[in-house]
């Protein structure tokens, strides 16, 4: 069964905006992750963050985790055309990954 | 890095023949691979996590008849679509996960494109 819930469903913007995507969840987890897809192709994962992190950093990417009110977000700065994609934010209960619905993203130059 | 090897990356068959599905972890030993199946545009679904020289464990809902799961070595998940229909068709992406790091440890396949005709 899904658990994450991922917000907005879609998201369009210009070349240079900063990109932010929300995901809910429902019950406590080991860590969240977020991956990236690209249409018709495999997922990569992008950032992991344990339950016990608030913040974490990669390149332009900063996720945050707020346990207490079960949320993520993704934010994507400088965003670039080579970033449109779908992104999912995934839970890990010790079990296997469960996805988001995901966010597509289109990012015009 | 981990890397999973899926294959085909996509295949047309006909209706009432069956498709094979390879995901191999290239380096690294996976006690357990999942399968996912994906709808355009949509979330992906798991289809039945699979551990080494065991069963799978399939999802409610999922034939298990239907969707073949062969997990005979600690490299390599077989998913065998039998008796595909046109409602069959979808993405079917495999996760294997690396004893070593546990839960940190996802890769993903690049996913097979099934077309049934």
């Amino acid at each position: 069964s899904q658990q994450g819930e991922e917000d907005p469903q879609a998201l369009s913007i210009q070349e240079g905006e900063n990109a932010t995507m929300n995901c809910s969840y429902k019950t406590s987890i080991n860590n969240l992750q977020w991956y990236r897809q690209n249409s018709g192709r495999g997922l990569v994962h992008l950032i992991l963050i344990r339950s016990n992190e608030r913040e974490k950093h990669s390149g332009r990417l900063r996720v945050t985790l707020d346990t207490s009110k079960k949320s993520s977000s993704l934010l994507i700065t400088a965003s670039r055309a080579a970033d449109t994609a779908s992104y999912f934010c995934a839970t890990d209960l010790g079990t296997p990954l469960v996805f988001g619905k995901g966010t597509r993203l289109s990012v015009i130059a | 890095g981990a890397v999973v090897s899926q294959h085909p990356s996509w295949v047309i068959c006909k209706s009432g023949t069956s498709v094979k599905i390879e995901c191999r972890s290239l380096d690294f030993q996976a006690t357990t691979m999942f399968w996912y199946r994906q709808f355009p545009k949509q979330s992906l679904m798991l289809m039945a996590t699979s551990n080494e020289g065991s069963k799978a464990t399939y999802e409610q809902g999922v034939e298990k008849d239907k969707f073949l799961i062969n997990h005979a070595s600690l490299t390599l998940s077989t998913l065998t679509v039998t008796s595909a229909h046109p409602e069959d068709s979808s993405f079917y992406i495999c996760s294997a996960r690396d004893r070593m790091r546990g839960n940190y440890g996802y890769t993903f396949g690049s996913g097979t494109r099934l077309t049934v005709v």
